[in-house]
């Protein structure tokens, strides 16, 4: 079974732009959850999606949102670019329920904001 | 913020010993779960454990849970220089957050 992809690996971006991550899941799973890892704050939950629909959510503002299609990849995008939002964005994959289920996660996308 | 806090942040052990990571945490828990990441890398689901098991194992990993003193602990046995990484526990404290929080982690490095 092939893993969980993240593209792009690198991204560098200025102040100001927006981008888009892609996360495609484990064949067969239908959780997707995203998070952000920096040295400072650690690893904190972004969000998840369930079947196209966000399930849960983590205290982030609303520059930063998702998306899950039919075939439950996902997308975040993170508009208005700030230099703190660079960072380690990991996007994990699970059954059903992340919380009590294995997660498997991606080899993570590298976002830089310069 | 965050739920778990590991202890200690850093560990270095030469290759064969035992290494023990702690976690501690602040409010009752569903479930905790450690995971370990290789540097700027994925995570990697170690084990899980549930707030009524007290210890669990998984080939050279001994976890215990002591949910009264809201702590657990992680025992590899035997280290190998392949098991150099961070170590984060993360707990599911139940309720309608359903997230996990993950802790600061520890950093071990086993020299060969």
């Amino acid at each position: 079974k092939a893993g969980v992809t993240q593209t792009p690996r690198y991204l560098i971006k200025t102040r100001g732009q927006q981008v888009t991550l892609s996360c495609s899941p484990i064949s067969g799973h239908r959780s997707v959850s995203w998070y952000q890892q920096t040295p400072g704050q650690g690893l904190q939950f972004l969000f998840e999606y369930f079947s196209e629909t966000q399930r849960n959510k983590g205290n982030f503002p609303g520059r930063f949102s998702g998306r899950q299609f039919s075939n439950s990849r996902s997308e975040m995008n993170v508009s208005t670019l700030e230099l703190g939002d660079s960072a380690l964005y990991l996007c994990a994959s699970s059954l059903s329920d992340p919380t009590w289920n294995e997660q498997f996660f991606g080899p993570g996308t590298r976002l830089t904001v310069l | 913020s965050q739920q778990g806090e590991e202890d200690p942040q850093a560990l270095s052990i030469q290759e064969g010993e035992n290494a023990t990571m702690n976690c501690s945490y602040k409010t009752s828990i569903n479930n905790l779960q450690w995971y370990r990441q290789n540097s700027g890398r994925g995570l990697v689901h170690l084990i899980l454990i549930r707030s009524n098991e007290r210890e669990k194992h998984s080939g050279r990993l001994r976890v215990t849970l002591d949910t009264s003193k809201k702590s657990s602990s992680l025992l590899i046995t035997a280290s190998r220089a392949a098991d150099t990484a961070s170590y984060f526990c993360a707990t599911y404290p139940g309720g309608s957050a359903r997230q996990l929080t993950f802790g600061s982690g520890t950093q071990l490095t086993v020299l060969p």
